[in-house]
């Protein structure tokens, strides 16, 4: 069966700090993979996603980054934080756009 | 753009009742439609995907339904239990060239209370 990994599991970061998220799925090949972010009363939104290795579309500008150096691992990053970063990450993965979407654990973010 | 609206934005049941949680979207020209139940401080759990050529689709005691014309998907929760208390999220999925990008709504917040 599929799992997904997100690590760590919570995060606290001064402002300006560099940012490094890691996701790992297990037991399928090729998925497409998804970073959101969900913020306090803002719901939850799509930041980048990826149909494949080094092959990444972003969504909404900001100062974040992501990268897919391998087939099933997929890194959020940024040079340095801001106030506004803070929130719950949340990777998916699917076996393609038109399939069903399954969540990691999530990291909770805190930029303080 | 696509636009998803889940109402009630919160409900609080006594256990045992029967439950309908509303999700509309403003573009009909969607692949599918995928309920989650996100637990505090947790990632999303898949409930059911509807595909848009599907009129419903069951898990258990589960029943989602979707009209794809009027923009409107519901979710039936049957003899509802405390352990059914969570956020309940829909989003909707144009497929295609969008590679699977969900457009969430902003979810509804459901207590089931002994």
């Amino acid at each position: 069966s599929q799992t997904i990994h997100q690590w760590p599991a919570t995060l606290v970061q001064p402002v300006g700090s560099p940012l490094s998220l890691e996701c790992t799925v297990e037991g399928t090949s090729n998925p497409n993979l998804y970073w959101y972010r969900q913020a306090a009363g803002r719901g939850l939104q799509l930041l980048f996603y990826s149909v494949g290795i080094g092959q990444i579309s972003s969504e909404v500008p900001q100062n974040l980054s992501a990268s897919r150096p391998q087939d099933r691992q997929f890194i959020l990053s940024s040079k340095k934080l801001l106030l506004s970063d803070s929130g719950f990450y949340l990777c998916a993965w699917s076996l393609g756009g038109n399939y069903e979407q399954y969540f990691g654990p999530g990291t909770r973010l805190t930029v303080t | 753009k696509q636009e998803v609206t889940q109402i009630p934005a919160a409900l609080s049941v006594p256990e045992g009742e029967n439950l309908v949680l509303n999700c509309s979207f403003t573009d009909s020209a969607i692949y599918n439609l995928q309920w989650f139940r996100q637990d505090p401080g947790k990632g999303l759990t898949s409930l059911l995907l509807i595909q848009s050529s599907q009129r419903e689709q069951t898990s258990g005691r589960l029943n989602a339904s979707l009209d794809k014309s009027s923009g409107r998907s519901t979710l039936y929760i049957a003899a509802s239990q405390p352990g059914d208390s969570a956020t309940y999220l829909c989003a909707v999925n144009a497929g295609g060239t969008s590679y699977g990008k969900l457009t969430f709504g902003q979810g509804t917040i459901l207590t089931v209370h002994p």
